[in-house]
């Protein structure tokens, strides 16, 4: 079963613009964490928050975490054409595996 | 460095015939292994994975089977396809739990059953 659940489904904007896609999950985490998936490749891992971090920056990319509201936001800055892909969040419930989310299909047009 | 190998990238098989996919990781040691399938322009359903050598948890009852016959080969198997079947597959490792470094995935190999 999904524990996590991206929003929106799909997201189409201009290259420049910040693209924000949501998470949210039901039951509590040890971490949670975002992956990006190119059209018919497998998923790359970008970032992991641990659930007593609030926010967490790499490169571009942005994530906040809160566990009072069980949600977490990816926010890639100046997007690029290159950054169309399907981004999908992913929760460590202590267990041996990850269960990952619906994903968001970005679109940045040139 | 840390590779995974997984193959084959496309497949076409008929129903009622077998399956095996392989995946092998190298440059790491007792890695934990992952099968997952994706429906198109779905997420990832988790399918087994394996924490040592012959050790395989299942997560969703269904018509495939998995083997860790080596320390850094995971396969996925069927005795006989369904159309069900189906799909992107996707294997990947993680050092222990996915706490630290998250996963990493292979290349994927995309499945039709006809």
């Amino acid at each position: 079963s999904q524990q996590g659940e991206e929003d929106p489904q799909a997201l189409s904007i201009q290259e420049g613009e910040n693209a924000t896609m949501n998470c949210s999950y039901k039951t509590s985490i040890n971490n949670l964490q975002w992956y990006r998936q190119n059209s018919g490749r497998g998923l790359v891992h970008l970032i992991l928050i641990r659930s007593n971090e609030r926010e967490k920056h790499s490169g571009r990319l942005r994530v906040t975490l809160d566990t009072s509201k069980k949600s977490s936001s990816l926010l890639i800055t100046a997007s690029r054409a290159a950054d169309t892909a399907s981004y999908f969040c992913a929760t460590d419930n202590a267990g041996n595996m990850l269960t990952f989310g619906g994903g968001t299909r970005l679109m940045v047009k040139p | 460095s840390q590779t995974i190998h997984q193959w084959p990238a496309t497949l076409v098989q008929p129903v009622g015939s077998p399956l095996s996919l392989e995946c092998t990781v190298e440059g790491t040691s007792n890695p934990n292994l992952y099968w997952y399938r994706q429906a198109a322009g779905r997420g990832l359903q988790l399918l087994f994975y394996s924490v040592g050598i012959g050790q395989i948890s299942s997560e969703v009852p269904q018509n495939l089977s998995a083997s860790r016959p080596q320390d850094r080969q995971f396969i996925l198997s069927s005795k006989k396809l369904l159309l069900s079947d189906s799909g992107f597959y996707l294997c990947a490792w993680s050092v222990g739990s996915s706490a630290v470094y998250g996963y990493t995935f292979g290349s994927g190999t995309r499945l039709t059953v006809v």
